[in-house]
Order: C-alpha cells, then structure tokens, then sequence
C-alpha cells in the first residue's frame, strides 16, 4: 500500500519557466492538500481538492498559480513563469475524510522547487 | 476561519527529560480532530498523535501525551524520556469534516532540540 507519492523530488527551473508537481494520493483518499513551505517556516496551506473540484483554494496566490485533480491521474500544481521567490518545499497531502480512529492526513515526501 | 497558534518558536531540552510543547487553537466546530506532526531534518511529515475533539480522554502514543482541554481551546504535547532522534520540527494541526471546510490547518511549528 504506497503512501503519497511525489514527484520528482528536486525540481530546479530558470526564472520564466512552467513548474509542475506531481501527487499521487494514497489508495482510496479522493482528498488532496497542497501546502507550501519556505525554510525554516510552517506549512502554509495553499488548496484542496477532491476529484475534478477546487474546494477551497485561498491559499493559492491570484497569478501564475493553479491546481487541478482529474479523474484519472495524479494532482498536478503548475506555476507559471515562476520567480525566485517561488523556492521552496511543496508538500501534498491526502485523506478519506472518514470520520473515525483512522483519520488523517498522510504527506508525501515533498517536492523541493529551487528556481534560479 | 480556524486558526492555530504555536507561540514557541523553539525549545531545547536535556536527553531522558520531558518537554511540553503548546498549541492553542480557535474554531466555533464542535467536533474536529486535532494532530501533532513531526518533520525531521529529512522533512518528512510523521504523525505523532491524534486526538478526537469529542473524546475526553487523552491520547497517548508511547512517551508522547497531550493535554487537550477542549473549553480553553488547548492542545499541548509531552514528551516524555527525550531521545535525541526526537529533535525536529513539530507542527500542531487542525482538522475538521465537514464540506468545505475540510481542510488541515497548522501553526508555525515549534524547533526542538534534544541536548545529549
């Protein structure tokens, strides 16, 4: 039963261009968060999705930032034209949401975005 | 809105001590679950410990214990017996299940070093 899966693990991208990553959430969870994390700081949420929907995504900033969770396939957030600034971790998480002794959150090993 | 504050940034202690960690929180939900997660140098997220907001027993998981006092909004971490693999970051989360609002929230994390 694999946990949730990031990729790739290091990403480094030039100012300008696209940045995609990957979380493939664990088997059965139809619940994806994506957060944000600058060294030496908390994890910032950014948003959450279910299958084919944005729930809640004020975390996200109004530009060049988008989320999205298809049917089929892993979640994907995408910068556009990232800037330095966008250097950091990015980790997803997924849950059942099902109420009960089970309930959490399980993360990924992250994606460490270096933008030079 | 939910918040989470962890008001220490950091806190040191001695191998085989015990060490409390604070965490206090706001929401107008009555029922939500509340989580302690470590994140070693290796960044993973670990979950610690889980408590339910409508149990009023507290959690225990091996050396670690929280003290949740649901009216004060209060849901500190013991750990007890340091080890030195203890040092990590430790981040106090909040969960609630219902619709939209279905997301995990954190504080700023808490920097805790275990002296040999």
């Amino acid at each position: 039963n694999a946990g949730v899966m990031q990729n790739p693990r290091h990403l480094v991208r030039r100012r300008g261009q696209e940045a995609r990553l990957r979380c493939s959430p664990m088997k059965g969870h139809s619940h994806v968060y994506w957060y944000r994390q600058l060294p030496e700081e908390g994890l910032k949420f950014m948003v959450y999705l279910q299958k084919e929907n944005i729930i809640d995504e004020s975390g996200m900033p109004k530009e060049r930032f988008s989320a999205e969770f298809p049917k089929e396939g892993p979640s994907i957030l995408r910068i556009q034209q990232v800037v330095r600034g966008d250097s950091a971790a990015y980790f997803c998480a997924s849950s059942s949401l099902l109420a009960g002794a089970n309930t959490e959150a399980f993360f990924g090993q992250g994606t460490r975005l270096t933008v030079v | 809105a939910q918040t989470v504050t962890q008001s220490q940034p950091e806190m040191s202690v001695q191998e085989a001590e015990t060490v409390t960690l604070s965490c206090t929180y706001d929401t107008s939900e009555n029922n939500y679950y509340l989580f302690w997660y470590k994140q070693p140098p290796s960044r993973q997220m670990i979950l610690v410990i889980r408590q339910e907001a409508y149990k009023q027993q507290n959690a225990t998981e091996n050396r670690f214990s929280v003290n949740f006092q649901k009216a004060a909004k209060s849901f500190s971490l013991k750990i007890s017996d340091s080890q030195l693999g203890d040092t990590a970051m430790y981040f106090c989360a909040f969960m609630i299940l219902t619709g939209a609002n279905s997301k995990l929230t954190f504080g700023k994390g808490i920097t805790l070093s275990v002296r040999p």
